[in-house]
């Protein structure tokens, strides 16, 4: 059964420098695809970022980047240049490639606070 | 940008009633998901439907529990009846199709509070 660990509950940062928060994943499938979510004060819920399993190069999205290591099992985020308004619930979640019904697992979420 | 929109965004009811959750998926768009995330929890998949069908379901999705798109109109999710548990916010997802590297687009979730 696929799983999806993010151990990080909450992270406060300075605005303009950079944060990295930590995901794992278990999975028996050798194909995956592996996602960035926040989720807003209003409870917006907003894709970031994705990665697919059979790329070693690691995805990037405007400020936002992964560190994508696959023998640990283990999908970064990154987001460089904070700012206020990055402030937010982040998602990492879970796709394996054989899934029927395209379920997305997450995992239990980081809060980031950036501040001042 | 496109949007999957939720109708109520909340909802009270008296355990033991019935609940329609309303979702208007992006018009293009063929697989629908509903999500449950109790407060300070991550999002749980319950269902997927896709064609008139249920695709993959859960263990939360419970009995009492179902889906339907009627003639290509609201992506419903009924409870009938509810319990306490069921309180929550579900969240409606979307996507163009099956393809595994998609990202669903997510609605801002109707809050149900089951008293």
């Amino acid at each position: 059964a696929q799983k999806v660990t993010q151990t990080q509950t909450s992270i406060s940062v300075v605005e303009k420098t950079t944060v990295t928060m930590d995901c794992v994943y278990e999975t028996r499938d050798s194909s995956y695809f592996l996602f960035w979510y926040k989720q807003t004060a209003s409870g917006e819920i907003v894709f970031l970022i994705r990665q697919d399993s059979y790329k070693k190069e690691n995805a990037t999205v405007g400020h936002y980047s992964l560190n994508f290591q696959k023998p640990k099992s283990s999908i970064g985020l990154i987001i460089t240049a904070t700012q206020i308004e990055d402030s937010a619930v982040y998602f990492c979640a879970m796709r394996e490639g054989n899934s029927a019904g395209n379920k997305l697992t997450f995992g239990i979420g980081t809060r980031v606070l950036v501040r001042p | 940008g496109p949007k999957v929109l939720q109708i109520p965004s909340h909802q009270i009811i008296d355990m033991g009633q019935m609940v329609t959750l309303n979702c208007d998926p992006v018009s293009n768009h063929l697989y629908f998901y509903w999500y449950k995330q109790i407060l300070g929890q991550q999002m749980e998949f319950l269902v997927n439907f896709y064609n008139g069908k249920v695709m993959e379901k859960s263990k939360l999705f419970k009995d009492q529990f179902s889906v339907e798109r009627p003639d290509g109109s609201y992506f419903t999710l009924k409870i009938q009846p509810t319990a306490l548990e069921d309180s929550a916010v579900y969240f409606c997802a979307s996507s163009l199709d099956r393809g595994h590297n998609q990202a669903p687009l997510f609605g801002e979730g109707t809050r149900l509070s089951v008293l």
